[in-house]
């Protein structure tokens, strides 16, 4: 079964400028969530997606955006690029329900010049 | 929000010797998840160990759900078990959203 994949696997932008990140989940998992990673702040979660539905969301400005498809496929938005969202952006996937272990894929390297 | 610490932030070791790695957290959990990030940034599952003993290879993790602390022992390692290890949970009714330790950066020499 093919793991948690995301395009692309690294990105350079500018600032001010817009950026959308793919993720597409194992095989019959239902919830996608988002994860940012800076050395600063460290792994801190973004937000979950459910059955296209956004679930939670973590302390993070309207900048970032997301939505998931009825494939459960899920696209992260962030829009007007600062310096400090240079970051790897973790996508995870889980089954649901009672299955609640999550499994993540290789990440997206972003640099904002 | 919960509160999740690991112990410690950085061990060397030389290859062949053993290690415990600790994460302490602050509330009751439905999930506890250890990872180890790999080179290139990807977080691969070690163990999903919301309580008890769980054992795969090298490598075993222990919950105490009621003492609120997980450990993770790497044994005989190898230098290929350098990296960060990191460990997260997701709180009981809570938001199922991962809360992350800081990890553990292990170095190990040859």
């Amino acid at each position: 079964k093919a793991g948690v994949t995301q395009t692309p696997r690294y990105l350079i932008k500018t600032r001010g400028q817009q950026v959308t990140l793919s993720c597409s989940p194992i095989s019959g998992h239902r919830s996608v969530s988002w994860y940012q990673q800076t050395p600063g702040q460290g792994l801190q979660f973004l937000f979950e997606y459910f059955s296209e539905t956004q679930r939670n969301k973590g302390n993070f400005p309207g900048r970032f955006s997301g939505r998931q498809f009825s494939n459960s496929r899920s696209e992260m938005n962030v829009s007007t690029l600062e310096l400090g969202d240079s970051a790897l952006y973790l996508c995870a996937s889980k089954r649901g329900g009672s299955y609640n272990e999550q499994f993540f894929g290789p990440g997206t390297r972003l640099t904002v010049l | 929000g919960i509160q999740v610490e690991q112990s410690p932030p950085d061990l060397i070791l030389q290859e062949g010797a053993n290690s415990t790695l600790r994460c302490n957290f602050s509330d009751s959990v439905n999930n506890l998840q250890w990872f180890h990030q790999n080179p290139w940034g990807q977080l691969i599952n070690l163990f999903y160990i919301p309580s008890g003993t769980k054992q795969n290879g090298r490598l075993s993790a222990t919950t105490v759900a009621t003492e609120r602390y997980s450990l993770l022992y790497i044994s005989s390692s190898q230098t290929t078990d350098s990296g960060v290890y990191f460990c997260a949970v997701d709180s009981q009714g809570g938001s199922e959203k991962l809360v992350f330790g800081k990890g553990t950066k292990l170095t190990v020499n040859p």
